[in-house]
C-alpha cells in the first residue's frame, strides 16, 4: 500500500502556481519522498526528490516540514502541459521499489 | 545521455497465445530495471525487478515472468496471456535503489 496520502484532484489557472499537499505521516528517517507525474497514455516522469531539505530544479520545489510528515510540489507557472497526474512517493533507501497510490489528477485551465 | 527503448507500442493478442515485450537501455551500464503494469483506471503496480543479469525479483504472483538476458535488456513474458493481463506495460531504469527511476513510452496490451 502506498505510504502517502494525496487529494484526488486540483484545479490550477494557467500561469499560477500549482501547490500540491501530500501526506506521508508514517515516514522514516532514511526514507525520501519523490513525486512523479504522468501525462495520459504516456509513462511516469520523474520530477524531484528530497530527503529533509527543501530542493528546487529546472521543472518544480519540493518543500518538506519540519517534522518531514508532509510536503508541498510547487510548480511555480502552470502551462496546459502540466495537466497530469501527480504521484506523491515515500521510498526508502534499502529498496528500490516505487509504490504508486492514486495520485493527485491536477487540471490547469486557461 | 541515456535513453530506454520498450517495443512494442501496442499490442492486441488473444487469451491464451504467449506475449514477450521488450525493454532495453541505451547509455549506462549495470542499471536496476523495473517492470510495472498500469491496469485501466488504476495505479502502477511493481511486477519484476533486476540488480543484474539474470537476477529477477517478482513483486506479484501471476503467469508472467521475467528474464535479463543481457545488460542493458529486461524481457517480459508469459506463455498464457489471460484476459486479466490487458494494461500499459512500462519498463524503467534507475542507477540504483537511491536513485530516481526513469520510464519508458509503455506497450498498451488488449487481450481478447
Amino acid at each position: 500500500d502506498a505510504k502517502t496520502t494525496q487529494p484526488p484532484s486540483m484545479d490550477c489557472a494557467e500561469g499560477r502556481a500549482a501547490n500540491l499537499p501530500c501526506n506521508h505521516s508514517t515516514i522514516s528517517g532514511n526514507e525520501y519522498v519523490y513525486w512523479y507525474r504522468q501525462i495520459h497514455s504516456q509513462g511516469p516522469q520523474y520530477i524531484i526528490h528530497g530527503l529533509k531539505n527543501n530542493e528546487t530544479n529546472e521543472m518544480a520545489s519540493l518543500i518538506i516540514t519540519e517534522d518531514r510528515k508532509s510536503s508541498t510540489l510547487i510548480l511555480p507557472h502552470a502551462t496546459l502541459r502540466d495537466t497530469a497526474v501527480y504521484y506523491c512517493i515515500v521510498k526508502g533507501g534499502s529498496q528500490g521499489n516505487l509504490i504508486f497510490g492514486k495520485g493527485t489528477k491536477l487540471s490547469v485551465k486557461p | 545521455s541515456q535513453t530506454i527503448h520498450q517495443w512494442p507500442a501496442t499490442l492486441v493478442q488473444p487469451v491464451g497465445s504467449p506475449l514477450s515485450l521488450e525493454c532495453t537501455v541505451e547509455g549506462t551500464s549495470n542499471p536496476n530495471l523495473y517492470w510495472y503494469r498500469q491496469a485501466a483506471g488504476r495505479g502502477l503496480q511493481l511486477l519484476f525487478y533486476s540488480v543484474g543479469i539474470g537476477q529477477i525479483s517478482s513483486e506479484v504472483p501471476q503467469n508472467l515472468s521475467a528474464s535479463r538476458p543481457q545488460d542493458r535488456q529486461f524481457i517480459l513474458s508469459s506463455k498464457k496471456l489471460l484476459l486479466s493481463d490487458s494494461g500499459f506495460y512500462l519498463c524503467a531504469w534507475s542507477v540504483d535503489y537511491y536513485n530516481e527511476q526513469f520510464f519508458g513510452p509503455g506497450t498498451r496490451l488488449t487481450v481478447l
